[in-house]
């Protein structure tokens, strides 16, 4: 079967550094996606990896290891805006389809 | 500005009745995809079309049906025959799959409530 597992919560203060972690198991891989939704509206794409190894862009980073199936998504100086629901989606098939497989979400709350 | 719409916003239905909900892009993107997302359950595939006039069922296709006449356009009807249609629906698309996967991009979304 093809799983992906987040935590439900996280909280953290403003100007701090948090990682959220997401591990899977599919029955293959072609590449993992982290996203931002902020409530009642549209997840936006925040990073991709495909090879092992830290992605980084700005303020956010997401690390990848194949081999043990895991990754995590990164945010330093966190600000209050950064509150949102974090998806980590893994794209298990091959080259035919984009479709993803989305874990459930992480909910942060970023405090003062 | 090239991006994805979903109209209505928000869309209430009676119970029995048949309702349609609308996804254009202008992305040129060929592939399109419905979701659906309910509180504390990750974003589950209903219908995705690689090609216009080409469509396969997600893991949860009962109960919907999908047409893709127009690159541009994907739209979502949801039927009497699906039990449990309250929830947010979001759209989706993206360039075809190559070596590596393409990133999809998200509509605004669509609040159904059934009464």
């Amino acid at each position: 079967g093809q799983n992906i597992d987040q935590p439900t919560e996280m909280t953290a203060t403003e100007g701090a550094i948090v990682q959220i972690n997401c591990t899977y198991q599919t029955s293959g891989f072609n590449g993992l996606f982290w996203y931002q939704q902020h409530a009642g509206e549209a997840p936006t794409f925040l990073s991709y990896n495909v090879l092992d190894g830290l992605e980084e862009k700005g303020r956010f980073s997401s690390f990848l290891s194949r081999s043990k199936g895991y990754s995590y998504l990164l945010l330093k100086e966190l600000q209050m805006k950064d509150s949102a629901s974090y998806l980590c989606a893994v794209s298990p098939y091959g080259g035919a389809t984009n479709k993803l497989i989305f874990g459930t979400g992480t909910l942060l709350a970023v405090q003062p | 500005d090239g991006g994805i719409t979903q109209s209505p916003k928000y869309l209430f239905r009676k119970e029995g009745q048949n309702v349609t909900l609308s996804c254009e892009q202008n992305l040129n993107h060929d592939a399109m995809y419905w979701y659906r997302q309910d509180p504390g359950q990750g974003l589950r595939l209903i219908y995705y079309s690689q090609i216009v006039n080409d469509f396969q069922k997600g893991d949860i296709a009962e109960g919907y049906s999908v047409s893709r006449e127009k690159k541009e356009s994907f739209p979502l009807t949801v039927t009497s025959a699906q039990k449990n249609p309250t929830a947010f629906y979001l759209c989706a698309s993206s360039r075809p799959a190559g070596v590596s996967t393409d990133t999809q991009y998200f509509g605004p979304g669509t609040r159904l409530t059934v009464l």
